[in-house]
C-alpha cells in the first residue's frame, strides 16, 4: 500500500462547477499538506500549504486536512478552463520537508 | 527575475551514455532536490542537499549521481547504471533549515529520453 493515495482520474467537469480532489494517506506522522498544479509539461507549482488539520481558503481555492481521517481535499470553486491541469498533493512530517511524499496525480480537464 | 532554471527542456541519451542534467536557481535557497516524475507515480525524490557540500541520497537514488559545489547548481548526473532512465526530471528547492513554513519551488523540468 503506497503511504499517499490519490486517484489519478482523469476528472472532466464542466466550467463553474465545484471541483472536489482528494488524497488519503496513512503516516500518521504527517503534519504538512501541499496542493500543487502541474500543467502538461511544466514543472509544478505551488498552490496551496496547510499545517495540521483545517481549512484554508485562497480566492477559488479551499483546502481542508482531516487528520483523524488521514484525509485531504482540495476544492475548486467557479472552476474555468485554465484550472485544467493535473493536481497532485504533497505532505511531510517534519519542517524543512526534505522527504516530501506525493500523490501520483489527479489529472483534472474543465470543459467550456 | 527569481526562479529556478533547468536545461535543457529535451535530451536524448545512446544507452550506455552518461549524462548530466542543469539546475540553477537565485532564490537564495539553501535546499535543492532532484525528483523523478514516471506517469501513474508521481514525483520520487532521487537526491537532495540542504547545504552546499553536501547531499542525501533519496528513495531513488541507484544510477544517479549529484554534486553541490555552489550553493545556485545542483546539477544530476543520469549514469550507465540506470537501468531505466526515460522519465521527466524536475529540480526543486527550498529555503531550507528549521522553519515551519519552508515550501519546495519547482522548475520547469527536462525530459529525458534514451534512444
Amino acid at each position: 500500500q503506497k503511504e499517499v493515495e490519490q486517484d489519478p482520474g482523469p476528472l472532466s467537469v464542466p466550467e463553474g462547477a465545484i471541483v472536489s480532489l482528494n488524497c488519503t494517506y496513512s503516516n500518521s506522522a504527517f503534519q504538512y499538506f501541499m496542493w500543487y498544479r502541474q500543467y502538461s509539461r511544466k514543472g509544478p507549482e505551488l498552490l496551496m500549504y496547510t499545517y495540521s488539520s483545517g481549512n484554508k481558503e485562497d480566492g477559488r481555492f479551499t483546502a481542508q486536512v482531516d487528520k483523524s481521517s488521514k484525509y485531504i481535499s482540495l476544492f475548486i470553486r467557479d472552476s474555468q478552463p485554465s484550472d485544467s491541469a493535473t493536481y497532485l498533493c504533497a505532505m511531510s512530517a517534519v519542517y524543512g520537508n526534505e522527504k516530501l511524499t506525493f500523490g501520483t496525480g489527479t489529472r483534472l480537464t474543465i470543459i467550456p | 527575475d527569481g526562479g529556478i532554471t533547468q536545461s535543457p527542456k529535451y535530451l536524448f541519451r545512446k544507452e550506455g551514455q552518461n549524462v548530466t542534467l542543469s539546475c540553477e536557481q537565485n532564490l537564495n535557497h539553501d535546499a535543492m532536490y532532484w525528483y523523478r516524475q514516471d506517469p501513474g507515480q508521481g514525483l520520487r525524490l532521487i537526491y537532495y542537499s540542504q547545504i552546499v557540500n553536501d547531499f542525501q541520497k533519496g528513495d531513488i537514488a541507484e544510477g544517479y549521481s549529484v554534486s553541490r559545489e555552489k550553493k545556485e547548481s545542483f546539477p544530476l548526473t543520469v549514469t550507465s547504471a540506470q537501468k531505466n532512465p526515460t522519465a521527466f526530471y524536475l529540480c526543486a528547492s527550498s529555503r531550507g533549515g528549521q522553519t515551519s513554513t519552508d515550501t519546495q519551488y519547482f522548475g520547469p523540468g527536462t525530459r529525458l529520453t534514451v534512444l
